[in-house]
């Protein structure tokens, strides 16, 4: 049981590309989150989604691009990347209480744009 | 508007010394409080919670948190550090949306 995977853990790319990171949860949790770490700013809330096909903005949503067609899978893409979007980004996931109970977070992904 | 405050960015803690991580929180309705702990290069993981009931709240590795509703305060707390507590806290609330405080970085010295 591989619990919660993002992928690729590590990825470079050029402003102005864009690039999708991948989530995959195997626990069929109907919501699953998107936030970044930044020094400074701590974690922050990206998109979040309630269900299959039900997404929601959080805090810092501009420029990223969520789509949920499967409950296991929870794709974040950065249309046109930005110096700014460089971070590390973490996928969750949480039972069905949803954003009342506890998150079961990803190994991350460590984006640098250049 | 919902907040989350850390006002410590580093905690340094003799081994075997109890520890305490602070937190306090502004939210306008009832606090829905979360601690979490993340070790270097690994994702988030959930320590523990106040949703209601008892004030003192118990959680894994022998953590525990104290939840102050006149103070707004839900401060971390564990009776005697060990050097393997040294990581990176995150304080959560929940209110319409989940928000994280900045991160308390623990130092536990050997």
């Amino acid at each position: 049981d591989a619990g919660i995977t993002q992928s690729p853990r590590y990825k470079i790319t050029e402003t102005g590309r864009q690039v999708t990171l991948m989530c995959h949860q195997t626990w069929s949790h109907s919501y699953m989150f998107w936030y970044r770490q930044d020094l400074g700013h701590g974690l922050r809330l990206i998109y979040y989604s309630a269900a299959a096909d039900i997404t929601d903005k959080g805090e810092v949503p501009d420029g990223y691009v969520v789509s949920r067609s499967k409950t296991e899978n929870f794709p974040l893409t950065l249309e046109s990347a930005t110096r700014s979007q460089t971070s590390v980004y973490f996928c969750a996931s949480s039972d069905p209480q949803g954003i009342l109970d506890e998150q079961y977070f990803g190994p991350g992904t460590r984006l640098t744009v250049t | 508007a919902q907040s989350v405050a850390q006002p410590e960015d580093q905690v340094n803690v003799a081994e075997g010394n109890p520890l305490t991580v602070k937190c306090t929180y502004s939210v306008s309705g009832n606090p829905y409080l979360f601690w979490y702990v993340q070790y270097p290069n690994r994702g988030l993981q959930f320590l523990l919670k106040y949703i209601t009931g008892d004030n003192l709240v118990k959680g894994s590795y022998g953590f525990e948190a104290e939840f102050n509703k006149s103070q707004t305060s839900f401060h971390l707390k564990k009776p005697s550090a060990l050097v393997s507590d040294s990581a990176l806290y995150f304080c959560a609330c929940r209110d319409d949306k989940i928000i994280f405080g900045k991160g308390t970085r623990l130092h536990i010295l050997p």
